[in-house]
């Protein structure tokens, strides 16, 4: 079947602009997963949903980044008023259900942000 | 609090063993090992509970102390295919559903 797919798989975009970034997770998975890498650096918990809810946002650095997921399936990362500190591979990963301390995710192949 | 990773880097000729290591300052509920070519997604390894449950593929080994708040993985007769980074991520006893990625371990295989 298909895997997590992400769009666009690159952006770039100039200081203060908004951008949104988009994840289709495996089918049937109820639990999603954002992450921010930079180069170098290992992926940075961002927030995890559950369903339709963000069951915890705490790695989200500021009020610029929100994240939704309406119908529980596809979520949509969104970035106000981007900087050059956001530039990064945005990834987003899935499991068959929640519980990230137990169960294996599955990642997309992420989004390329720069931020000029 | 992210884990520590040790070595940051390591060079190999193929057939040879390497050790990964990762530990933590915090009580853990879970390690997971994922490794990430270049330019592409991490891949699910390994998944080891506490109480002595694990969750991966057969060929590969690690062990987790949970004393200690450490796992180490083990790569026998290393491959080229294994070549990557190695990412060890963090549960903590608390059995939050969020895992805390370490900076990763660069695994390059010689011919």
């Amino acid at each position: 079947g298909a895997g997590v797919s992400q769009t666009p798989s690159n952006k770039v975009t100039e200081k203060g602009k908004y951008v949104e970034l988009r994840c289709d997770p495996i089918s049937g998975h109820t639990a999603l997963y954002w992450y921010r890498q930079s180069l170098g650096q290992g992926p940075e918990f961002l927030i995890y949903f559950q369903g339709t809810g963000a069951a915890d946002d705490s790695g989200l650095p500021n009020d610029r980044f929100f994240a939704v997921r309406p119908e529980g399936s596809v979520s949509t990362l969104k970035i106000q008023r981007t900087e050059r500190g956001d530039s990064a591979v945005y990834l987003c990963a899935s499991s068959l259900e929640g519980r990230g301390s137990y169960n294996e995710q599955f990642f997309g192949p992420g989004t390329r942000l720069t931020v000029l | 609090q992210q884990p520590v990773q040790s070595p940051q880097a390591v060079i190999l000729r193929e057939g040879e063993d390497a050790v990964i290591n990762c530990s933590s300052s915090k009580a853990l509920y879970s390690v997971h090992w994922y490794r990430q070519k270049h330019g592409e997604a991490p891949v699910f390894l390994m998944i080891l509970l506490k109480g002595g449950e694990q969750k991966g593929h057969e060929k590969i080994s690690a062990s987790f102390n949970e004393k200690k708040q450490q796992s180490s993985l083990y790569l026998t007769a290393s491959q080229l295919s294994y070549s990557g980074t190695y990412f060890c991520g963090t549960a903590s006893v608390n059995r939050d559903d969020k895992i805390i990625f370490g900076k990763g371990t660069r695994l390059h295989i010689l011919p």
